[in-house]
């Protein structure tokens, strides 16, 4: 059973950098994208980006000028990197698995999520 | 404001039919793009319920079931039990802008 669990401070100061790590057991990394999605408290789900194993990636268009992605195969995990981040960005951070099926892609296994809080 | 729109809300009592749509417009489920649908209980985190619209992965009871027709979607939960009260999302993907994966806003499901 793939499992995931994301990691990083809980607490971000105001036009700093967000980061984050989720790590991937269960299952190689190999072979499969990746997602980061967020859920400011209260509120819908936001799909922030995908990155695949071979590091290709794709961003939300209305975070991409401040979102960076990164895998390291080699520990199964992958990364998430916000910059110049406001108290807009205070969310629950999930990882996801994504899969892909004829085109369509969907995410099969989550993380729990982590909250972030951007703060002085 | 997502390009998926989903009522606030639904509500039903035991044992009965609901349904949550999902409205997209030709960049998203009209352009052909495929609709998942995620159920979220609270505190915890979202699980898939069905993907390429219609499709139930191993676990998920065949109570709940999607379609997709035109620039829409539907979710319907059928013998309606406590335990299906949570929020419920769908996806797809957008062509618009460079293209992105897009979540509509939620629905709320009240079991009465």
């Amino acid at each position: 059973q793939v499992q995931l669990q994301e990691s990083g401070p809980g607490l971000v100061k105001p036009s700093e950098t967000l980061s984050l790590t989720c790590t991937v057991s269960g299952g190689s990394i190999s072979s499969y994208y990746w997602s980061w999605i967020r859920q400011p408290a209260g509120k819908g789900l936001e799909w922030i980006g995908r990155i695949y194993t071979s590091g290709s990636t794709n961003y939300n268009p209305s975070l991409k000028s401040r979102v960076t992605m990164s895998v390291d195969t080699s520990k199964n995990q992958f990364s998430l990197k916000l910059s110049s981040v406001t108290a807009a960005d205070t969310a629950v951070y999930y990882c996801a698995r994504g899969t892909t099926l004829a085109g369509s892609y969907y995410h099969d296994y989550w993380g729990q999520g982590t909250l972030v809080t951007v703060s002085s | 404001q997502s390009v998926l729109t989903q009522p606030p809300s639904v509500s039903g009592a035991p044992g009965q039919r609901v349904t949550i749509s999902c409205t997209g417009s030709s960049s998203n489920i009209g352009a052909g793009s495929d609709v998942h649908w995620y159920q979220q209980l609270p505190g915890t985190a979202p699980k898939l319920l069905i993907y390429g619209n219609s499709n139930r992965p191993s676990g998920v009871p065949d109570r709940f079931s999607g379609s997709k027709s035109g620039t829409s979607a539907s979710l319907a939960i059928t013998g309606l039990q406590a335990e299906d009260e949570a929020d419920y999302y769908c996806q797809s993907y957008d062509s618009s802008l460079s293209g992105y994966w897009v979540f509509g806003g939620g629905t709320k499901l009240t079991v009465l």
